[in-house]
């Protein structure tokens, strides 16, 4: 099975309008955390924003939000106001066991997003 | 603070050569992983180095090691290389301890062409 799922290969969204970028995970574990990365066309990958799994509250960092929901073992990104730059793949990745553990993350397949002016 | 940088940014080689790409992580950064990163297969680890040792290893074949120095500098060789090989390699670096996050910041990555 999948450990990440990442349903959408693309989307298209209005400049400065909300989009929300679906992330499905697998594990057994009840340590982990989840991650999203960026990646432009000049491929270098940007931290975008981190969940831990004993995180109460939602991750938000600036314009990102992160909507987790355990049971449901989802981890949607909303992106505000878009931006022509933020045109780009999104990749959703988790670390599975705690910071101990090691650094191995495991990625989605990505979704590519293109904002239309 | 300096980001990731990787070395060469591109290569190519021939099937049957071998190739060593660097990685030289952000200061105070002691754990490197290597991850590559192909059309087909997405985004897959290789390895993950910390102080010194090989922490975690991904489900590459023998030809594909690494190491890290005593700097926290990583290289990673790949042997005898395949077509398949042709890839980008991202190297990433992190903090590693209690209460840390553990986000990866990631280098531009090494595109490596396989002919």
């Amino acid at each position: 099975a999948q450990k990440i799922t990442q349903t959408q290969p693309g989307m298209f969204v209005q400049e400065k309008e909300a989009v929300t970028l679906d992330c499905t995970y697998d594990t057994s574990d009840q340590s982990y955390g989840l991650f999203w990365y960026k990646q432009p066309s000049s491929g270098e990958m940007i931290f975008l924003i981190y969940q831990g799994s004993y995180d109460e509250q939602n991750a938000t960092e600036g314009r990102y939000s992160l909507n987790f929901q355990k049971a449901r073992k989802s981890a949607n990104l909303v992106i505000s106001a878009s931006q022509l730059g933020d045109s780009a793949m999104y990749f959703c990745a988790m670390r599975e066991g705690s910071w101990a553990a090691g650094n191995k993350l495991t990625f989605g397949g990505g979704t590519r997003v293109l904002v239309k002016p | 603070k300096a980001g990731v940088t990787q070395t060469p940014r591109y290569l190519i080689k021939t099937r049957g050569q071998q190739v060593t790409l660097s990685c030289s992580p952000i200061s105070g950064h002691r754990s490197v992983s290597w991850y590559q990163q192909t059309p087909g297969q997405g985004l897959q680890f290789l390895f993950e180095y910390f102080s010194e040792t090989q922490r975690n290893k991904g489900n590459f074949p023998g030809r594909f090691s690494g190491r890290q120095f005593s700097n926290s500098r990583s290289e990673m060789n790949v042997s005898t290389l395949e077509l398949g090989d042709s890839a980008l390699y991202l190297c990433a670096s992190s903090t590693s301890g209690l209460a840390e996050r553990g986000e990866q910041y990631f280098g531009p990555g090494t595109r490596l062409t396989v002919t």
